[in-house]
C-alpha cells in the first residue's frame, strides 16, 4: 500500500540554524500539507500546497518557513533560523484532491532545537 | 474558527470490551467532514474512520463505528472488541469544505487496552 515517508526521523539542530525536513508524498497525490505537533499540545496545521504554490498557511507558518516541490516526488518545509519553540514533531500529509479527500500522513520527523 | 473538544484526556477498557470516545466541535457550516485518526508510540498518524455531514447514517470500519449527532455537534468513536493494537493517542478532526483543506484537531484521547 502506498504510503507518505518522511526523512530524516529525529533531526537535532541549534537555534539559529537551517534545517530542511522532506516529505516524499503518495505519487497520485496533488494536495500536500504540513502539520506540526508540539509535545504534549494539539496537532496544528502549518500550510498545505497545490500546483506549486501555496493554496493556504496558518498564523504559524510566518516569514521563517516556507515550502518547496523541487521535484517530481519531493516536498519540503524549511525553517530559516530555527528558535527553540519549533521543537515539535512534524509531519506531511498528502491527498488526491483537496476538501473531499482523506489526507493520509506521513511518520513524522521529530525536531529538537537546542 | 472551528474547534474541535476532546474531553477525555485518558479512557481505558478491557481487551474484548466496547469503549466510546468523545468528541465535539464547533461550527457555523453546514457541509464538513470529521475524522478519527489514531496515533500509536511510533508516532504515525493512522486514519481509522470519516464521516461526511451530509450523511445521515454514522460510518463503519469493522469494528470501529462513530455516533454522528450533527445537530449536537458531537461525532463519537465506537471501538468494539478492543484488541492491545487499538492502545494508541485517539485524536479527532474536522475539515471544512468550503473554506480551505486545513483539518483542525482536538486535543487527543490516549487509549489504554488491558489485558
Amino acid at each position: 500500500e502506498p504510503e507518505v515517508t518522511q526523512t530524516p526521523s529525529h533531526q537535532v539542530t541549534q537555534m539559529g540554524q537551517e534545517v530542511i525536513l522532506r516529505c516524499v508524498p503518495i505519487s497520485n497525490h496533488l494536495y500536500f500539507y504540513w502539520y506540526r505537533q508540539i509535545l504534549g499540545q494539539k496537532v496544528e496545521f502549518l500550510v498545505s500546497f497545490y500546483n506549486n504554490e501555496i493554496s493556504e498557511k496558518s498564523e504559524i507558518f510566518d516569514d521563517q518557513f516556507s515550502v518547496e516541490r523541487p521535484d517530481g516526488s519531493n516536498f519540503t518545509l524549511k525553517i530559516r533560523s530555527t528558535k527553540l519553540e519549533d521543537s515539535a514533531m512534524y509531519f506531511c500529509a498528502s491527498s488526491v484532491m483537496g476538501a473531499q479527500e482523506t489526507q493520509y500522513f506521513g511518520p513524522g520527523t521529530r525536531l529538537l532545537v537546542l | 474558527a472551528q474547534t474541535v473538544t476532546q474531553s477525555q484526556p485518558e479512557m481505558s477498557v478491557q481487551e474484548a470490551e466496547t469503549v466510546t470516545l468523545s468528541c465535539t466541535y464547533d461550527t457555523s457550516e453546514s457541509d464538513y467532514y470529521l475524522f478519527w485518526y489514531k496515533q500509536p508510540p511510533s508516532r504515525q498518524m493512522i486514519l481509522v474512520i470519516r464521516q461526511e455531514a451530509y450523511k445521515q447514517q454514522n460510518a463503519t470500519e469493522n469494528r470501529f463505528s462513530v455516533n454522528f449527532q450533527k445537530a449536537a455537534k458531537s461525532f463519537s468513536l465506537k471501538i468494539s472488541d478492543s484488541q492491545l493494537g487499538d492502545a494508541a493517542m485517539y485524536f479527532c478532526a474536522y475539515r471544512s469544505v468550503a473554506s480551505g483543506s486545513r483539518l483542525t484537531f482536538g486535543e487527543g484521547t490516549q487509549l489504554t487496552v488491558n489485558p
